[in-house]
């Protein structure tokens, strides 16, 4: 089993829809949650960044951590075409920067 | 600044060749990272570094060589190529534990990424 589960989609929504994405996590040493996005054929790029449990807002996005029950979440309010692209969850214990990545979702947001 | 930047953009060997991919940074990053990314897998550590000089393993070592002899690059050589090893590769880097704020940090700035093709 996968430290961390991140369902692939594809997921496609129409404009304007709200958009949940989620990961879940088995290691309960895990203590610092990302989200990062990715475009095609581009490198992954940092989206949202939440310390321990609690939520997280910037713009559109909102980020969530319930640490109780290993799971993470991305909300994506009045969603766009530009939110097109693959979103992976990162994890981390702290220690090295290591981190350790979910699959990555991929979202369609179509006109 | 040109952020990380990843040398070359596309490769195909055939299987038993070797080659090096090089990483650079212009960020002075302490940490220094190379992934690769395959469908249905994720993004996979293969190997680190905490500074120049410095080299760790991380989840997918074996097959690949790294080292750090400056600063600002993080090489990743292919001894012996293997079809296995067909994936895309992307290097990033960060900022050390703690920034000189004394905030943790965790974000990583990646590369564009290589794309890898042995036969």
């Amino acid at each position: 089993q996968k430290e961390v589960e991140q369902d692939p989609g594809p997921l496609s929504v129409p404009e304007g829809a709200i958009v949940s994405l989620n990961c879940t996590y088995s290691n309960s040493a895990f203590q610092y949650f990302m989200w990062y996005r990715q475009y095609s054929r581009k490198g992954p790029e940092l989206l949202m960044y939440t310390y321990s449990s609690g939520n997280k807002e910037d713009g559109r996005f909102t980020a969530q951590v319930d640490k109780s029950s290993k799971y993470i979440s991305l909300f994506i309010r009045d969603s766009q075409p530009s939110d097109s692209a693959t979103y992976l969850c990162a994890m981390s214990a702290g220690g090295g920067n290591k981190l350790t990545f979910g699959t990555g979702t991929q979202l369609k947001v179509e006109l | 600044n040109a952020g990380v930047t990843q040398t070359p953009k596309f490769r195909v060997l055939k299987t038993g060749q070797s080659m090096t991919l090089l990483c650079a940074q212009d960020m002075n990053h302490e940490y220094m990272y190379w992934y690769r990314q395959d469908p249905g897998m994720g993004l996979r550590l293969i190997h680190y570094s905490v500074g120049e000089g410095t080299t760790a393993k991380g989840e997918v070592p074996d097959g690949y060589n790294v080292s750090r002899l400056k600063k600002q690059n993080f090489l990743l050589g292919l001894e012996s190529a293997a079809p296995s090893q067909t994936s895309v590769y992307f290097c990033a880097s960060s900022l050390d534990l703690f920034s000189t704020s004394g905030t943790v940090t965790y974000e990583q700035y990646f590369g564009p990424g290589t794309r890898l093709t042995v036969t």
